[in-house]
Parts: C-alpha cells; sequence; structure tokens
C-alpha cells in the first residue's frame, strides 16, 4: 500500500522570504501522480501543483515549485516570496494512474505560518 | 463555470440518527468523491462515483453509502451515526475521465457534528 509522509506539523515563515514544506511517500508503482493541495482557514481544498511521475521536470506554478526526486521518494514544495494569503495547511497527496486505485492519499499535513 | 457545492454546510445530529449530504458537481465533470476529514485520522477516501456507478471503494463501514444520479450529483448517507462520525466531509468534482492525472476540484465540505 501506498503511504505519504509529511514529517513537518508546523513551519514558519518571515513575509517575502522563501519556504520548504517536504514530502515523501512509499510505492511500487512506477506511474504516478503527486499533488500539494493547500487549506485555509475556509477549509476549502485548493490544488496548488501537480506532478506527473514520468517527467523529469519539476512543476512551477508562479510562486509554487517542486524538488520531485523519483529515486528518493522525495517531494517537496517551495514557496518563494511569502505572502500572509499562503497561510493555511498545506498536503502532499498521492495518486496512482489508472482507475483501480483512483483515491487520492493524504499526507498528516503541514500548518505554514506567515509572519508579517 | 460555477465550483463545486456541498449543502448543508454545517449539520448537528445525535447518536442513532442517520444523515444525508450532497454534493453537486462541477458542469460537465462526471465523477465525485467523498473523503472525510477529522483531526485523529486526518483525510481518509470514502468512495468515489462515476456515471451514476460506485468505481473505487475506500475501507469504510457499510453504514457509509452514496449514490450519484443522472445529472453527477451525489449524496452520501451515514446511517446510525456515532460519536466519531463527527467530521469535515469533502466532496471532490472531476472529469473521470483522464485517469491519474485527472485533478479533483473540493468544495466546501459538511462539517458533521454527532452528540
Amino acid at each position: 500500500a501506498q503511504t505519504v509522509t509529511q514529517s513537518q506539523p508546523e513551519m514558519s515563515v518571515q513575509e517575502a522570504e522563501t519556504v520548504t514544506l517536504s514530502c515523501t511517500y512509499d510505492t511500487s508503482e512506477s506511474d504516478y501522480y503527486l499533488f500539494w493541495y493547500k487549506q485555509p482557514p475556509s477549509r476549502q481544498m485548493i490544488l496548488v501543483i501537480r506532478q506527473e511521475a514520468y517527467k523529469q521536470q519539476n512543476a512551477t506554478e508562479n510562486r509554487f515549485s517542486v524538488n520531485f526526486q523519483k529515486a528518493a521518494k522525495s517531494f517537496s514544495l517551495k514557496i518563494s516570496d511569502s505572502q500572509l494569503g499562503d497561510a493555511a495547511m498545506y498536503f502532499c497527496a498521492y495518486r496512482s494512474e489508472g482507475w483501480s486505485n483512483y483515491q487520492l492519499i493524504w499526507g498528516a499535513g503541514t500548518k505554514l505560518i506567515i509572519k508579517p | 463555470k460555477a465550483g463545486v457545492t456541498q449543502t448543508p454546510r454545517y449539520l448537528i445530529k445525535t447518536r442513532g440518527q442517520q444523515v444525508t449530504l450532497s454534493c453537486s458537481p462541477i458542469s460537465g465533470h462526471r465523477s465525485v468523491s467523498w473523503y472525510q476529514q477529522t483531526p485523529g485520522q486526518g483525510l481518509q477516501f470514502l468512495f468515489e462515483y462515476f456515471s451514476e456507478t460506485q468505481r473505487n471503494k475506500g475501507n469504510f463501514p457499510g453504514r457509509f453509502s452514496g449514490r450519484q444520479f443522472s445529472n453527477s450529483r451525489s449524496e452520501m448517507n451515514v446511517s446510525t451515526l456515532e460519536l466519531g462520525d463527527s467530521a469535515l466531509y469533502l466532496c471532490a468534482s472531476s472529469s473521470g475521465l483522464a485517469g491519474g492525472s485527472d485533478t479533483q476540484y473540493f468544495g466546501p465540505g459538511t462539517r458533521l457534528t454527532v452528540l
């Protein structure tokens, strides 16, 4: 069975600085997808970024980028120029390829605090 | 496009009762997934429906059930409520056609409290 681990329950960063959130996963599959979701106090889960395992290039979305290390099974999220609106819970999630195991498997989350 | 909507947003029930939660996906999406979020267990997958059929199921007891209608709206039912069923229930909508790469868009959730 696949598992996702986020070892940092809480992180804090000064506004405008850069922070990296860690995520590791365990799988025996070769094709899969990795996601970072953000859940602000409103509780609405919002997709931040997605990475396909078959792509070597790291995904980037504006101030958000990932460091995907497939051999190490590591998938960290870097947030540059942190803003107050980035404060939220961040969840790393895994999904297999295909339809037989369609569910997202989630990490425990990291609470990100932005200091003004 | 309108986002995923869930009703009601908040619900208070007592042990032993049953409850029905509703989810309306994004227009054109045919897949609806349900997740339970609790402080102790985190986010756990309940089930996924596609074109009115349950396509995937998580490890929850039979008290948790769901269905999907021809317009893709989905309902989730929990019978004989227990205190441990108190949670945020999240619904996610996707096209249902892209396999593992299918992006899921989440609703605001229904907060269920069981007294």
